[in-house]
């Protein structure tokens, strides 16, 4: 049974250009939760995908966007990069809209020079 | 926003010590309380967790208490080995979301 997959493992880009992270959630999950998570802190909340509507969202600028598929991926968008955009984005996933039991993937290191 | 605290936020303790994690929150209304292990360069691994209409749950070495009047609950890590040393983070679910809010994090250190 396959876990929570995101691509990439990592990457690294200049200020004011834009990226596109990946999540495949678990099998038998269809709720994508999105999480930037900086350098020894906890994870932050972005947004929450779900039945392909961006369901509850985090205090993030308008520059980070994202989409549902309807085979349940989901992609990360952010525009404009700022330094501070540097961070471990975790992408979490869960059945029929719970917040119970969250599987999180390996996340994608995101490196803005 | 919603207010979750974790203390403290650095624990050293020896091998074979007890270990104990609390979390506060401050939304009376949450009714799920989760602790996640991280280990350094992975992903957050829930290691145990509670629901709202119940007290105390233990797996092992590990136990979650609940005190939903004081609006905490703790971890409690028994028997600690070496390989308990990581990030141990509350996440709680609360009210009005259905996704969930975490703490900054207890790094635990445990000493062979």
């Amino acid at each position: 049974d396959a876990g929570v997959t995101q691509s990439p493992t990592h990457l690294i880009k200049t200020r004011g250009q834009q990226v596109t992270l990946r999540c495949s959630p678990k099998s038998g999950h269809d709720t994508v939760s999105w999480y930037q998570q900086a350098l020894g802190q906890g994870p932050q909340f972005i947004f929450q995908y779900y039945e392909e509507e961006e369901r509850q969202r985090g205090n993030f600028p308008d520059r980070f966007s994202g989409h549902q598929f309807p085979n349940y991926s989901s992609e990360l968008n952010v525009n404009a990069l700022l330094l501070g955009d540097s961070a471990l984005y975790l992408c979490a996933s869960t059945p029929s809209g719970r917040a119970y039991g969250y599987t999180f993937g390996s996340g994608t290191r995101l490196t803005v020079v | 926003g919603e207010n979750v605290e974790q203390h403290p936020s650095t624990l050293s303790v020896q091998e074979g010590d007890s270990a104990v994690i609390k979390c506060t929150y401050s939304d009376s209304a949450s009714n799920y309380f989760p602790w996640y292990k991280q280990e350094l360069g992975k992903r957050p691994q829930l290691i145990i967790d509670i629901r709202s209409n119940v007290g105390e749950k233990k797996d092992q070495r590990i136990a979650v208490t609940l005190n939903k009047t004081a609006k905490h609950f703790s971890l409690h890590i028994t028997e600690t080995q070496p390989e308990d040393s990581a990030v141990y983070f509350c996440a709680p679910r609360l009210s009005g979301y259905s996704t969930l809010t975490f703490g900054k994090g207890t790094m635990l250190l445990v000493s062979p």
